[in-house]
């Protein structure tokens, strides 16, 4: 599988847009980049996802670069209740892989200051 | 629209009993995962499985573990003579396609005493 890579933690103050990194070096051309987030205690949500180009929703925005190597998802205006652990993470077919299988990192624990 | 629905939410059993992990997908889901929380660890899979198929069962323990998805009613993980090692949350997921679209469900968390 495709492996991704992110800061362990990263910190933010309240009402102040957050940058979340996250490298992807040997993406193929088929992965999907999903970003997802944990609370303590509670299964992972959906977050956003994208192929190539920049995506927005209602949470979040995905920034992916031209060559898809690397992605930022960015939050606007952090809140409290988006101080979760935030998973990057490709699913695609590198590999022979199961489409339907996402495999997560440890991701970066965001901390976010009132 | 429900979200996945998971029970039981808790789960305890003592060493040497079976486990049952029931898991209803979202309506017009037909892709089921399933992945195991180790505790302070990160989210592995386990199985993946459509309707009376399981499609990649390679995160699956060789041993005591299986899984299925009936063509009517939930998924179920079922976990024989249970270990304190087997003690983790045991998360649930569903999409309408292969590729996206992945609900998670709120998680059983089985103790093994």
């Amino acid at each position: 599988d495709a492996k991704t890579t992110q800061p362990n933690s990263m910190e933010s103050n309240e009402e102040e847009p957050v940058h979340l990194p996250c490298n992807h070096s040997t993406i193929s051309g088929t992965d999907y980049i999903h970003w997802y987030r944990q609370l303590p205690s509670q299964g992972p949500e959906y977050v956003i996802h994208g192929l190539t180009s920049n995506v927005n929703n209602r949470m979040a925005s995905l920034a992916i670069a031209e060559d898809r190597k690397s992605s930022t998802l960015i939050l606007h205006r952090a809140t409290l209740r988006d101080a979760a652990v935030y998973y990057c993470i490709l699913s695609g077919n590198a590999g022979g892989t199961s489409y339907g299988k996402l495999t997560f990192g440890q991701g970066t624990i965001l901390t976010v200051h009132p | 629209n429900a979200g996945v629905m998971q029970n039981p939410r808790h789960l305890v059993r003592r060493r040497g009993q079976e486990a049952r992990l029931r898991c209803s997908p979202m309506k017009g889901h037909s892709h089921v995962y399933w992945y195991r929380q180790l505790p302070e660890e990160g989210l592995k899979f386990m199985v993946y499985l459509q309707k009376e198929n399981i499609i990649d069962e390679s995160g699956m323990p060789k041993e005591r573990f299986s899984a299925e998805f009936p063509k009517e009613g939930p998924s179920i993980l079922r976990i024989q003579q249970v270990v304190r090692g087997d003690s983790a949350a045991y998360f649930c997921a569903s999409s309408p396609t292969d590729s996206y679209g992945y609900t998670f469900g709120s998680g059983t968390r089985l103790t093994v005493v």
